[in-house]
């Protein structure tokens, strides 16, 4: 079945560690999306990417960084300068950045801190 | 900011149509509404989306008001898995960005 995988469901981090979240998409869609979600809140875009080796910001991106090199592949870092990381992280993807086609997402990654 | 209105929560009873409202009332013409759920600790799953026209697939029914301000989307037969968060999401054709509010969240009762 085709979808999104994101992996750990729940991870730990330490004072001053960077971790990385996997997202992984078996849809051939060219647009990846990560998002974080605090309680009680909607969705807020971190980072985006349109094609391979291109992304771009998206509201919140500090503390954050992300690579796509491969099309079914998007991890997210969250670094050390991120000073409020824990939160619900979300990877969605799309067929493409523009259209009317919807965004789809993985179950989520959930980040305390310890 | 969201570009959607929709009440903080809302009560159905199992068996009935559930019915969500959702208010837009600055939409432009290029803009898509987008329906949304999220049941607890999962990632969100996108229901159904419209521009002017009413859209039926085998989860939902959307109707959007013919000044296209507003829209409705109907669960006709709820279930108790339907219990969960609803997200009304306008988006322009053009756009890559959702722009999410805080949802309804809707209890169905046995």
């Amino acid at each position: 079945d085709g979808g999104i995988t994101q992996s750990p469901k729940y991870l730990f981090r330490k004072e001053g560690q960077n971790v990385t979240l996997s997202c992984e998409q078996n849809l051939n869609h060219d647009a990846m999306y990560w998002y974080r979600q605090d309680p009680g809140q909607g969705l807020r875009l971190i980072y985006y990417s349109q094609i391979v080796n291109d992304f771009q910001k998206g509201d919140i991106a500090e503390g954050y960084s992300v690579s796509r090199e491969k099309k079914e592949s998007f991890p997210l870092t969250v670094t050390s300068a991120q000073k409020n990381p824990t939160a619900f992280y979300l990877c969605a993807s799309s067929i493409g950045r523009q259209g009317a086609q919807p965004q789809h997402f993985g179950d989520g990654t959930r980040l305390s801190i310890l | 900011d969201a570009k959607t209105t929709q009440p903080t929560s809302m009560d159905c009873a199992e068996g009935r149509a559930a019915n969500l409202p959702c208010n837009h009332s600055t939409i432009s013409g290029n803009e898509y509404v987008y329906w949304y759920r999220q049941i607890h600790s999962q990632g969100p799953q996108y229901i159904i989306h419209g521009l002017k026209n009413n859209e039926t697939n085998e989860m939902a029914s959307l109707i959007i008001t013919e000044d296209r301000k507003s829209s409705t989307l109907i669960l006709p037969h709820a279930t108790l898995r339907d219990t969960a968060v609803y997200y009304c999401i306008v988006r322009a054709y053009s756009n890559y960005q959702l722009i999410w509010g805080a949802g309804t969240k809707l209890i169905i009762k046995p």
